[in-house]
């Protein structure tokens, strides 16, 4: 059974600093995909990640997949308030077609 | 990107009751996914909607309390039913687009069961 860690599950960070978000996951997967989650509204979609090495960079944003390690990153840079919402990330568990496995979220709080 | 529409947005119920939730998408797609999301939790996947036949159903999930339809490649309803205060949460659908490795979500319903 695919199990997704992700941490830290919470980060308040300072406007103009760096962090980053892991995703580890248990078994053999092709796809990650990375999620935005504002208060009260649906699932935004980031990133896809298709293949090892894979790296993908949108504004402050920058995802990559490690297959071999079985780890994923979305790094923030220079942080600004938008960013502020819960970030996720989601494995397709190979063995039953497309179905997703979530982490448990990231709750990132941008102080400006 | 799909376009999902999913309908109500949201809802509050009283416990013993069902609700329906339609979920309809602009063009034709391979797969759709319900999943619910306990308040303040992550999402869990209830079952994997197929076209023409019963849905496959996750694990602590039951066709008797979440049937599911899908009759055609665009449409499908989840229906959430004999309702209690535990399942108040936001239901999503989610679909997966023909020849796409891109997952979307609807933008959700947030059930309130009193």
């Amino acid at each position: 059974e695919l199990k997704v860690e992700q941490n830290p599950l919470f980060l308040s960070m300072q406007e103009g600093k760096n962090y980053t978000i892991y995703c580890n996951y248990s078994t053999t997967s092709d796809r990650l995909y990375w999620y935005r989650q504002d208060p009260g509204k649906s699932l935004e979609s980031l990133f896809v990640l298709l293949s090892n090495g894979a790296v993908k960079q949108e504004g402050r944003l920058m995802a990559s997949l490690d297959t071999k390690a079985r780890l994923s990153t979305l790094h923030i840079t220079a942080a600004v308030h938008d960013l502020s919402a819960t970030y996720f990330c989601a494995v397709v568990e190979l063995e039953y077609g497309n179905k997703l496995v979530f982490g448990a979220g990231t709750i990132l709080r941008v102080k400006s | 990107s799909a376009v999902i529409s999913q309908k109500p947005s949201r809802d509050i119920c009283q416990r013993g009751t069902s609700l329906t939730i339609q979920c309809q998408v602009d063009s034709q797609v391979t797969m759709m996914f319900w999943y619910r999301q306990q308040p303040g939790q992550s999402l869990t996947l209830i079952a994997t909607a197929n076209q023409g036949s019963e849905a496959t159903y996750e694990s602590g999930f039951v066709i008797d309390k979440f049937p599911i339809s899908r009759p055609n490649l665009t449409f499908s309803t989840l229906t959430v039913s004999n309702m209690s205060p535990e399942d108040s949460s936001i239901y999503l659908c989610s679909v997966i687009r023909r020849l796409s490795t891109e997952a979307f979500f609807g933008q959700g319903t947030r059930l309130t069961v009193v």
